[in-house]
């Protein structure tokens, strides 16, 4: 059964601080895909990177990146220099390349909010 | 400018109403998915599409009822609901619903039962 945790429930920071965001997961699957989405207030969810399991090398998108380690099987996201407009609840998600049909299973989230 | 648009954004209910909801995606995707959120919650999947047939309904209520029209269309028939039924509904779409797909999200309709 695939299963993802995030730790942290909710997050404070101030702006222009560097924030991390936890995820662990659970599968049994070789294959499988890690997600990160964003949910602002407005409710929409932005995806936000996709990852396979083959492919560790950690990823840099503007002040985004993230850290995937199968040894930790951890997938975690960190914000650089936090900015207000980065308040929202992150989502970390897990698809098993053997679900026909694409059961993504989230965790709780994390509540981040940027105060300026 | 998001590809998944649904609407109403915002719906209010009372429990003999029907209502629908919709969804659309443009981006040529052959499956679409229909998941409910409550409130500090992530969300739950209730229905998946793949090429226009049903191949997921995950035991929810009967007085929810999909339909996909065409791969670009999503409905969601509302009948009888109950006000734990208030939550917001998220349709997303991906290429074709095989495992590991990224599913790309609408901004979602707020319905509240009154």
């Amino acid at each position: 059964a695939q299963k993802v945790t995030q730790a942290q429930t909710e997050i404070s920071v101030v702006e222009k601080e560097d924030v991390t965001l936890d995820c662990v997961y659970e599968t049994r699957d070789t294959t499988y895909y890690l997600f990160w989405y964003k949910q602002p207030p407005s409710g929409e969810l932005v995806f936000l990177i996709r990852r396979n399991s083959f492919d560790e090398q950690n990823e840099i998108s503007g002040r985004y990146s993230w850290n995937f380690q199968k040894s930790t099987s951890s997938f975690n996201f960190t914000i650089t220099a936090s900015q207000v407009v980065d308040s929202a609840v992150y989502f970390c998600a897990l698809s098993e390349s053997s679900t026909f049909n694409n059961d993504m299973r989230f965790g709780a989230g994390t509540r981040l909010t940027v105060k300026p | 400018d998001t590809e998944v648009t649904q609407t109403p954004k915002h719906l209010v209910m009372g429990m003999t109403n029907k209502k629908s909801l919709k969804c659309e995606q443009h981006m040529g995707h052959r499956a679409m998915y229909w998941y409910k959120q409550k409130a500090k919650k992530p969300p739950e999947l209730m229905f998946v599409y793949s090429y226009e047939k049903l191949s997921i309904n995950e035991s929810v209520p009967s007085r929810f009822s999909p339909e996909c029209p065409n791969s670009s269309l999503l409905n969601l028939h509302l009948h009888a609901l109950q006000p734990e039924d208030s939550a917001l509904y998220l349709c997303a779409s991906s290429q074709e619903g095989g495992g590991g797909e990224t599913q790309y999200f609408g901004p979602g309709t707020r319905l509240l039962v009154l």
